[in-house]
């Protein structure tokens, strides 16, 4: 059973960058027909989805957030990143990493989220 | 960039009566690309509905999906206690790759 774990610190100060990382257990991170995604959650707010991930390294962003984003893959670790620089309040949320199933015939969609961590940027 | 909305904001019913949710879409997109999620508080969403109407695996067949082009659909046949929660639709953009929610549907207590 796949699982995803995310993890980083909880508290980034305004116009530095907030960093995650999400490490994927019970199965390869290689496999599959899967891209790696963050999405995040303001307090009270709908779902954001910020950008994704192939094993390949491939990837795509949210247009809204694509100068501030990048998104890495380390296979050798089975985990992928994020990195969101220069952060406002305005990227405070609870960020989620997912996995996205690329099946043409069954239906694409998230099939495995993480726990989701709550990152608060404040002074 | 297509985008999706959803309706009502807010459905408050009874358990035992039937929830209809819609989601819209700007475009039209392919059906295969449509999911909807359920989200309890403090809880990461949960899949419900691939390809527009494919229930994923362990979910009671009390919910379906239905629809194509630009109007899709999430029934809930008689509302159990657990379902009373907010669901949001998803769709991934084919060709330009992006992935999308809608803003959500919240199925509350009458």
């Amino acid at each position: 059973q796949v699982q995803l774990q995310e993890s980083g610190p909880g508290l980034v100060k305004p116009s530095e960058t907030l960093s995650l990382t999400c490490s994927v257990s019970g199965g390869s991170i290689s496999s599959g027909s899967y891209h790696w995604s963050w999405i995040r959650q303001p307090a009270g707010k709908g779902l954001e989805w910020i950008g994704r991930i192939h094993a390949s390294g491939g990837t795509n962003y949210n247009p809204s957030l694509d100068s501030r984003l990048t998104i890495s893959v380390d296979t050798s670790k089975n985990q992928f990143s994020l990195k969101l620089n220069s952060v406002t309040a305005a990227d405070t949320a609870v960020y989620y990493c997912a996995r996205y199933a690329l099946h043409q015939l069954a239906g694409s969609a998230f099939d495995i989220w993480g726990q989701g961590t709550m990152v608060t940027v404040s002074s | 960039e297509i985008v999706l909305t959803q309706s009502p904001d807010t459905l408050s019913l009874s358990p035992g009566e039937r929830a209809t949710l819609s989601c819209r879409a700007s475009q039209s997109l392919s059906s295969s690309y449509l999911a909807w999620y359920q989200q309890k508080p403090g809880q990461a969403p949960r899949l419900l509905i691939s390809g527009a109407s494919r229930r994923a695996a362990g979910i009671p067949d009390r919910f379906s999906g239905s629809g194509s082009g630009t109007d899709f659909t999430l029934t809930i046949s008689r509302l159990e206690p657990e379902d009373f929660a907010v669901y949001f639709c998803q769709q991934f953009g084919g060709g330009s790759r992006i992935i999308a929610f809608g803003p959500g549907t919240k199925v509350d207590i009458k």
